[in-house]
């Protein structure tokens, strides 16, 4: 069973950093890409990076270029966001998800269930 | 990278059919068969319903398909249940290892 397990969140002051931990286990980890999706509070779905299997491509969005980088260790079956210059506007719930296949270019199967980032002072 | 635009909202009546828009550019959903539905119930983590524009992965139900029409994509439910009743959201690659979510929309059941 696929499970993937999100933590390191919490409430941070605007400025301030954070790193965000996926845990994954019940697949081959290091045969897929990984992807981070937030979702701030009351609001939709918004894809924030994605890395493929290899860490050999990877994605951001906009909103969050330049400071947030998103990293994996396949000896871990582990996938990380560090959070730098956090803003207000990054407060959300984030969901690590499993791509389909090795390439970032693929949706996502299984999702986590989410770690809470609360940036206020 | 500007979100896909979806309607804020459809209802229909159990057993009928709806089908729920997303509209990108010819930068994301008109240029690539990339485009997935993830269904969320509150307080859940969202899921997978259709994958590249209208292939359902295993254990979704056939009542879900999806189809592409120039910048346009839209997921049809029929036979509609009490279940179905959720938020779907459209994505769709957007080139350059950069995917676009739809805004979202809610799906009511009367």
């Amino acid at each position: 069973e696929v499970q993937l397990v999100e933590s390191g969140g919490g409430l941070v002051q605007p400025g301030r950093s954070l790193r965000l931990s996926c845990a994954a286990s019940g697949f081959t980890f290091d045969d897929y890409a990984m992807h981070w999706v937030r979702q701030a509070p009351g609001k939709g779905l918004e894809w924030v990076s994605g890395i493929s299997w290899n860490s050999g491509s990877i994605g951001y969005a906009d909103s969050v270029k330049g400071r947030f980088t998103i990293s994996r260790d396949n000896a871990k079956n582990s996938l990380y966001l560090q959070m730098n210059s956090l803003r207000a506007e990054d407060t959300a719930l984030y969901y690590c998800a499993k791509g389909r296949k090795s390439s970032v270019v693929t949706s996502f199967d299984y999702w986590g269930q989410g770690t809470l980032v609360t940036v206020s002072s | 990278q500007s979100a896909l635009t979806q309607p804020a909202s459809v209802s229909g009546s159990p057993g009928q059919s709806i089908t729920i828009s997303c509209t990108g550019t010819s930068s994301d959903v008109g240029s690539y068969n990339l485009v997935s539905w993830y269904q969320q119930h509150p307080g859940k983590a969202p899921k997978l319903m259709i994958y590249e524009v209208s292939k359902r992965p295993s254990g979704v139900s056939n009542r879900f398909s999806g189809s592409k029409s120039g910048n346009t994509a839209s997921l049809t439910i029929s036979g509609l249940q009490a279940e179905d009743e959720a938020d779907y959201y459209c994505c769709s690659y957007a080139g350059s290892s950069i995917w676009v979510f739809g805004g979202g929309t809610k799906l009511t059941v009367l």
